[in-house]
């Protein structure tokens, strides 16, 4: 089946930028999401790639897509201690918003 | 502006009982799944609704029963809770392939 793969862990200080990477095995994917996840809340929605797109980018987040290497990577510019989050990577299984998750990168914002 | 609504937001539940986590849409979205949450494994499908009178299994669907007899609602039955079924879970609606997927706040269940 399908699988995603992120790191664990990730610590930065305030003001670096953050470069958060995932891996995919599903080469049929349409969409790549990221999502951030605070403390105790839900998922919130970041940014989404289509699969035909090579780079998107949303103010302070640039996402970068290598299909031929099943890579992407999330960049959090100018990174903020409200950043501090758990990122999740998903793809999405196509036809039925079946998304596939990556384990969740924690990161941590330190000043 | 109510989004997806889970209830409850906790529950604390004893080996074999049975409870029903609800959700529900106010965007008349076609799709909604479950999810679950647990540590180190990030969230794993449960089922899924294309539409209202139709569900799928997901990954891990043992344990779970659902139903969609409106768009609106989807709600999650476990049958006879297991102290494996402790996590966190979420629902989700979008309104088709591509299409923002928006979740639920989710729901903190704990089987003892």
């Amino acid at each position: 089946g399908e699988d995603v793969e992120q790191s664990l862990f990730l610590s930065v200080r305030e003001g670096d930028s953050s470069v958060i990477n995932c891996t995919y095995t599903d080469s049929s994917s349409t969409y790549l999401y990221w999502y951030k996840q605070e403390p105790g809340a839900g998922l919130q929605l970041l940014t989404y790639i289509f699969s035909n797109m090579d780079m998107k980018q949303d103010q302070r987040l640039t996402v970068l897509l290598n299909k031929k290497d099943k890579h992407l990577s999330l960049r959090i510019a100018d990174t903020q201690t409200g950043d501090s989050a758990i990122y999740f990577c998903a793809e999405n299984d196509t036809g039925f918003q079946k998304l596939v998750f990556g384990t969740g990168t924690r990161l941590l914002v330190s000043p | 502006n109510a989004g997806v609504t889970q209830t409850p937001k906790f529950q604390v539940l004893k080996t074999g009982q049975s409870m029903t986590l609800q959700c529900a849409q106010d965007m008349n979205h076609e799709y909604m799944s479950w999810y679950r949450q647990d540590p180190g494994m990030g969230l794993r499908l449960i089922h899924y609704s294309v539409g209202a009178g139709i569900t799928d299994q997901g990954e891990v669907p043992n344990g779970y029963n659902v139903s969609r007899s409106t768009t609106e609602d989807f709600p999650l039955r476990l049958l006879s809770a297991a102290p494996s079924q402790t996590s966190v879970y979420f629902c989700a609606s979008s309104s088709g392939t591509g299409n923002t997927i928006y979740f639920g706040e989710g729901s903190w269940l704990t089987v003892v």
